[in-house]
């Protein structure tokens, strides 16, 4: 079945450091999303991307889905203690009778010191 | 709006024993998901409703569990002989759809168990 792998495991940076996390799908996926879960929380979406190559910004944050659509990454500029928490990315397959399930990574725990 | 909600929030249970979480998801929603997230880790996906289809079961991790969804809406993950190995959050989301595709998921808070 579908695996999405994503690294790290853990992060650790000082406040305003940058920071990226990384996933990597098994399939080529149809779309893929990312949600951060801060502690203690449930996770919320960040943003979704689905076409071959796309590059999306929110302040900071820069998603980016490879060329492929097997890849994606996450990149954070000049983190801030408001960013502590752990980021998932999921991935949708391209097809067949469960469209609908995401298959989300292991996550990256992003800690950031003052 | 109502967000997705869960209950109970936290259930504490003894080993041999059936529990029941509930999710109501968001009105209109028409996809519904299960997933279980153990302490500091992932989230593992258990089930998956979309409307009147027959729903993915491929992620129940044996045949203790079972879920079931009425009327489209409200959803029950039943978990029957409960094994400390279940201890965990379950966490419920909803989604919608547009023009076929899926938008993102809405999670609840989930519900905290611990068998002892």
């Amino acid at each position: 079945g579908q695996q999405v792998m994503q690294i790290p495991q853990y992060q650790h940076v000082q406040e305003g450091e940058d920071f990226t996390t990384y996933c990597n799908s098994s399939t080529t996926l149809s779309n893929i999303q990312w949600y951060k879960q801060r502690p203690g929380g449930h996770p919320v979406f960040l943003i979704q991307l689905v076409k071959s190559g796309e590059v999306k910004k929110q302040k900071r944050l820069t998603f980016q889905f490879g060329e492929a659509k097997k890849n994606s990454s996450l990149h954070i500029t000049a983190t801030q203690t408001t960013d502590v928490g752990t980021y998932f990315c999921a991935g949708r397959g391209a097809g067949g009778t469960s469209y609908g399930k995401l298959t989300f990574g292991q996550g990256t725990i992003l800690t950031v010191h003052p | 709006g109502a967000g997705v909600s869960q209950s109970p929030s936290n259930k504490v249970t003894e080993k041999g024993k059936d529990v029941e979480l509930r999710c109501d998801p968001i009105s209109g929603h028409t996809a519904l998901y299960w997933y279980r997230q153990s302490l500091g880790q992932g989230l593992e996906f258990l089930i998956y409703f979309q409307g009147n289809s027959a729903p993915d079961k491929s992620g129940l991790p044996s045949d203790r569990f079972s879920a079931e969804r009425t009327g489209g809406s409200v959803s029950t993950l039943t978990i029957q002989r409960t094994q400390q190995e279940d201890s965990a959050v379950y966490l419920c989301a909803s989604s919608s759809r547009t023009s076929g595709s899926y938008n993102e998921q809405f999670f609840g808070p989930g519900t905290r168990l611990t068998v002892l």
